[in-house]
Parts: C-alpha cells; structure tokens; sequence
C-alpha cells in the first residue's frame, strides 16, 4: 500500500522553530515529487511547498515570508518541513502529499493522516 | 488565501442531485486541470477527481467534473448519506507557480 506518515507535530512558543517529518512507503518515492498542505482548525487547505523528485526543485507559497523550507532525503524515503519563527497563525494539521504529473497536470493523489502544530505562549 | 470560489455549503436530500461550483481565473482553472478532493470530518482528504473530471480507482459513478472557461463543477448525481463532508476544488496557478485550493464547500445530506 502507499502510505505516507506524517510526524514531528507538537505544541511549541511563537518564535521558536520546529521541524516536520513525513516518512513514504510502498512506493519508489526518489521518482515523486511531494508537497507539504496545511490546514488551520476550521478552515480550509492551503499549499505550503512543492519539491521536485531529486530535490533540486523547490516552491513555496506567497504568505510564507521565507519561514518554511522543504527538503528530503531520499535514501530514508523521507520529506521535511522546517519552519522558523513560528506565529500564531501557523497553528494547523500539517499534510504531506504524494504529486503525480499527469499529462494533462499534476494530481495530490496520496495525503497522510496529519500532524498537528499548535503555537501558543 | 484562496483564489479560488466556491459557495461555503449546499444541501441534499438522499438520491438527490447536487453541484458545486469552483470559479477561478484564467491562470488556473483557466488554463490547468482542476480537481477535487473530499475530506470527511476529522481525515485527511482523498482524492475525488483530477483532471477536470476523471476519477480515480474505487470513487463512485455518481460523481463527476466539469470546466467552462475559468469555472469547474463537481456534480453528485444521486446523493448518499456517507457524501456528507467538505469538498475542495484545486488546481495549478501559472501566476503564483504555486498550487491554490478553493474556499471549500460543505456538503450536508438531509
């Protein structure tokens, strides 16, 4: 089966930094791009990252302000998510998704279960 | 922040038909494939559809996806008990190179 398991959520002080974990199996993920979505209590989701296959890739989105870097590590078929300087307003359930370039675009086709951050003094 | 609109909630009562609508702009639903995820209360969200209106392996029939210039459609065509749940159309934006969810919709089945 695809799974990807998301780890690394906890509850940390605004300022601070934190570093997320999502860990892939039942696929070749060195042949994946993968994501990194979010989603605050009762709100909708919002794309945070995208990193291409190799690494060598990387985008984020505009509100971001620099905070969040993706990486991974292939040969531990494992994607990151560092954020520094964290905010209130980064309090959210933290996905990782599996991307599949289609031709006709690319498709999240596989989302792990979540890990939750909360930030608060 | 999202780009894409889609009305916050809509109703049904089972076998009933219902569509949500996604409406963007020429850099995204325009110009990219949409598709549709589902998120039950308290999961992850899954899959619906992609590319506009093909659905994967093991989602029913009875829902499907459409595009009209910088609009998208999910249609459910014979409503049941276990769609309850929200609903988010997504797609690629050329503008941002970045991937923008719509404001979501939640479904109720009466």
């Amino acid at each position: 089966d695809v799974r990807l398991e998301e780890s690394g959520g906890k509850s940390e002080q605004p300022g601070r930094s934190l570093r997320l974990s999502c860990e892939a199996s039942g696929f070749i993920f060195s042949s994946y791009s993968m994501n990194w979505v979010r989603q605050a209590p009762g709100k909708g989701l919002e794309w945070i990252s995208y990193i291409s296959s190799g690494g060598e890739t990387t985008y984020y989105g505009d509100s971001l302000e620099g905070r969040f870097v993706v990486s991974r590590d292939n040969t531990k078929k494992s994607l990151y998510l560092q954020i520094s300087r964290l905010r209130a307003d980064d309090t959210a359930v933290y996905y990782c998704t599996r991307d599949v370039l289609l031709p006709s675009g690319r498709v999240f086709d596989t989302w792990g279960q979540g890990t939750l951050v909360t930030v608060s003094s | 922040q999202s780009v894409l609109t889609q009305p916050p909630s809509t109703s049904g009562t089972p076998g009933q038909s219902i569509t949500i609508s996604c409406s963007g702009s020429k850099s995204n639903v325009g110009k990219n494939p949409v598709n549709w995820y589902q998120q039950h209360t308290g999961a992850a969200p899954k899959l619906l559809i992609f590319n506009y209106g093909q659905r994967p392996s093991g989602v029913p029939e009875r829902f499907s996806g459409s595009k009209s210039d910088t609009s998208a459609s999910l249609a459910i065509d014979g409503l049941q008990s276990e769609d309850g749940a929200h609903y988010y159309c997504a797609a690629w934006d050329d503008s941002v190179s970045g991937y923008v969810f719509g404001t979501g919709t939640e479904v109720s089945v009466l």
